[in-house]
């Protein structure tokens, strides 16, 4: 079963409206990620946070991380309509000798102009 | 480089037949990984390769599922006597590989496939 949990499952704002998704997770883990996904396709990486970082920032991207409730938010500044995707979370162990990667059900942004 | 490259982009087959969906990692990444993403949901687990091995193929939902890779490249995922519950997208990622530290996985534009 999947570890990520996220919320809102759908969100619609307006352009240069700030976006924020949350996530949650249920085991320890080595870092989170975030990704987003176009019209159901491939994923792009957006950013990393490590376990022992609270936040990390990148362009109009801000990540925090808190490990003693185990979530993480993904804050979107200034919104734009190309901002328009689906952002999963997805948490990493180290287990089996590799990384293993876990997603959460995502959140579908909505960014209209 | 090219990126990771998977085929056929869509594939549409009747319950009971076979289907093989092809990834091509992106060259020089040891570790490839496929995920399934039904409609509307994250993405699911299957299998991963270190090299040609598969020591994680946890996630494959049954025996249908199976998985290879040959010359630490190429990997097709093939699903025998197709159901309708199998249609989804499926996802080929792949990265450097077999260290503690955190690889990046760089995803494939997915393969979707419908099955009537």
């Amino acid at each position: 079963s999947q570890q990520g949990e996220e919320d809102p499952q759908a969100l619609s704002i307006q352009e240069g409206e700030n976006a924020t998704m949350n996530c949650s997770y249920k085991t320890s883990i080595n870092n989170l990620q975030w990704y987003r996904q176009n019209s159901g396709r491939g994923l792009v990486h957006l950013i990393l946070i490590r376990s022992n970082e609270r936040e990390k920032h990148s362009g109009r991207l801000r990540v925090t991380l808190d490990t003693s409730k185990k979530s993480s938010s993904l804050l979107i500044t200034a919104s734009r309509a190309a901002d328009t995707a689906s952002y999963f979370c997805a948490t990493s162990l180290f287990s089996g000798g590799y990384n293993k990667l876990i997603f959460g059900a995502g959140t579908r942004l909505a960014v209209h102009p | 480089g090219a990126g990771v490259s998977q085929s056929p982009s869509n594939k549409v087959t009747e319950k009971g037949k076979d289907v093989e969906l092809r990834c091509d990692p992106i060259s020089g990444h040891t570790a490839l990984y496929w995920y399934r993403q039904s409609l509307g949901q994250g993405l699911e687990f299957l299998i991963y390769f270190q090299g040609n091995s598969a020591p994680d193929k946890s996630g494959l939902p049954s025996d249908r599922f199976s998985a290879e890779r040959t010359g630490g490249s190429v990997s097709t995922l093939t699903i025998q006597r197709t159901q309708q519950e199998d249609s989804a997208v499926y996802l080929c990622a792949s990265s450097f590989g077999g260290t503690r530290s955190y690889n990046e996985q760089f995803f494939g534009p997915g393969t979707r496939l419908t099955v009537l």
